[in-house]
């Protein structure tokens, strides 16, 4: 059983489409995060969720909107596609917020390339 | 603010060999400190972290990592490599009232036969 899941795992797309990722875990978790990983591999936060309210809204173009539906899912809805958009996105889960120490485990990643 | 430093973006040692891969962090509170490994096309996965218990942290794989408070460092090792660690490895610190978890740029572990 995976833990921390999200599809698609690949996506290639046009500029200026829109494009979703889903991510769902398992574990119980109040905590979710959305982090970016460049064609550097450098990790950056996105956004962030416990119990279903935004609690961190990183620098982020308003065309990526993260939804909660429950505490359990956390999606990605990105509008307008663009060239520098591609990278890999990795959905995460902890138990509370990253400042307790709490692990956050993460997803397998969704590798999205804008053509 | 958090902030860390991986000195070294790509570290080569022979199997068998010492693994040390080396993490400075910055952090104004009580930090905790963690080390992820990422193999290709995969996702992150937790070695260690320190959370201000004992400062010798024995995590998976036969990696350990040493919290140093005065020298501001959380450097990784294992004692003898396995080709199995060719990978990417990641620090990361949250502290206290941080909320978040901000990782250092990252080191490439080549392991040569």
């Amino acid at each position: 059983d995976t833990a921390v899941s999200q599809t698609p795992k690949y996506l290639v797309t046009q500029m200026g489409n829109d494009k979703s990722i889903k991510c769902e875990q398992n574990l119980g978790h109040d905590t979710m995060y959305w982090y970016k990983q460049d064609s550097k591999k450098f990790l950056k936060i996105m956004f962030s969720y416990n119990n279903k309210e935004l609690i961190i809204n990183e620098t982020v173009p308003n065309r990526f909107s993260p939804k909660s539906p429950d505490k359990a899912h956390l999606n990605l809805h990105i509008n307008s596609l663009e060239l520098g958009d591609s990278a890999v996105y990795f959905c995460a889960s902890s138990l509370g917020p990253g400042s307790s120490g709490n692990t956050i485990y993460f997803g397998e990643g969704s590798w999205l390339t804008v053509v | 603010a958090q902030s860390v430093t991986q000195l070294g973006s790509h570290v080569s040692v022979s199997e068998g060999a010492l693994v040390l891969l080396r993490c400075n962090y910055s952090s104004s509170v009580p930090p905790y400190l963690f080390w992820y490994v990422q193999y290709p096309n995969q996702g992150l996965q937790l070695l260690l972290k320190y959370t201000s218990a004992a400062t010798l942290v024995k995590g998976i794989n036969g990696f350990e990592a040493e919290f140093k408070k005065s020298e501001t460092s959380f450097h990784l090792t294992k004692p003898s490599a396995h080709m199995s660690d060719a990978a990417e490895y990641f620090c990361a610190v949250s502290a206290q009232g941080a909320q978040k978890l901000v990782f250092g740029q990252g080191t490439r572990l080549t392991i040569n036969p």
